[in-house]
């Protein structure tokens, strides 16, 4: 089945130590998205990819950055990991920018 | 930018009731209105969308309306079963094409 995968599922790294979650995908989708969502809140949009554009928020701290190497994977890469950014980390795809986002399973990201 | 209220935060229903949510959204161009739904630790996952050209949507017990005058559309379940707890996001496709979420909406249907 086409999907968006996410791995690992969780994620424990401690305090200022950079860790990488990655999204695969095989909807062959143009556009990346990452979320960040905190307990039950609305998730938020960190960045997304359009092919090889990339596109930040104008929120997203400096600390995450991202990557897409190829079309079906995409990298969130986070520099040195606060306690506030232990969360769960959406990543989702869709076919162009506004239309139906598929999302993966996440990965849930403890920081010690 | 876009802004999207998203009402009740929670909401506790018999099963076999109706259950219904609303949002309302900010910038009158907004064209694109999905509906997630999230169970407790998996993945948001669309369950109903619907478009500016159209005033509602069904899809069995689930359906959409929009009120593009008020700005606001709203989510109807009915005859509510267990496994329709969950947590429900609103969103609208903002200027940038990005979506923009409600704060999501706590269901609870009690057997």
């Amino acid at each position: 089945d086409a999907m968006v995968i996410q791995n690992p599922r969780y994620q424990v790294t401690q305090f200022g130590k950079p860790v990488t979650l990655s999204c695969s995908q095989t909807l062959n989708h143009n556009v990346m998205y990452w979320y960040q969502q905190k307990s039950s809140q609305a998730p938020k949009l960190l960045f997304h990819y359009y092919d090889k554009d990339f596109n930040n928020e104008a929120d997203t701290p400096d600390n995450f950055q991202s990557r897409r190497p190829n079309t079906s994977f995409c990298f969130l890469d986070i520099r040195s990991p606060g306690l506030g950014d232990a969360a769960m980390y959406l990543c989702a795809t869709s076919r162009v920018t506004g239309n139906e986002q598929f999302f993966g399973p996440g990965t849930r990201l403890t920081v010690l | 930018g876009e802004n999207v209220e998203q009402h009740p935060s929670t909401l506790s229903v018999q099963e076999g009731d109706s259950a219904v949510i609303k949002c309302t959204y900010s910038d009158s161009a907004s064209n694109y209105f999905p509906w997630y739904k999230q169970e407790l630790g998996k993945r948001p996952q669309l369950i109903i969308d619907i478009r500016s050209n159209v005033g509602e949507k069904k899809d069995q017990r689930i359906a959409v309306t929009l009120n593009k005058t008020a700005k606001h559309f709203s989510l109807h379940i009915t005859e509510t079963q267990p496994e329709d707890s969950a947590v429900y996001f609103c969103a609208a496709k903002n200027a940038g094409n990005m979506l923009t979420f409600g704060g999501g909406t706590r269901l609870m249907v009690k057997p």
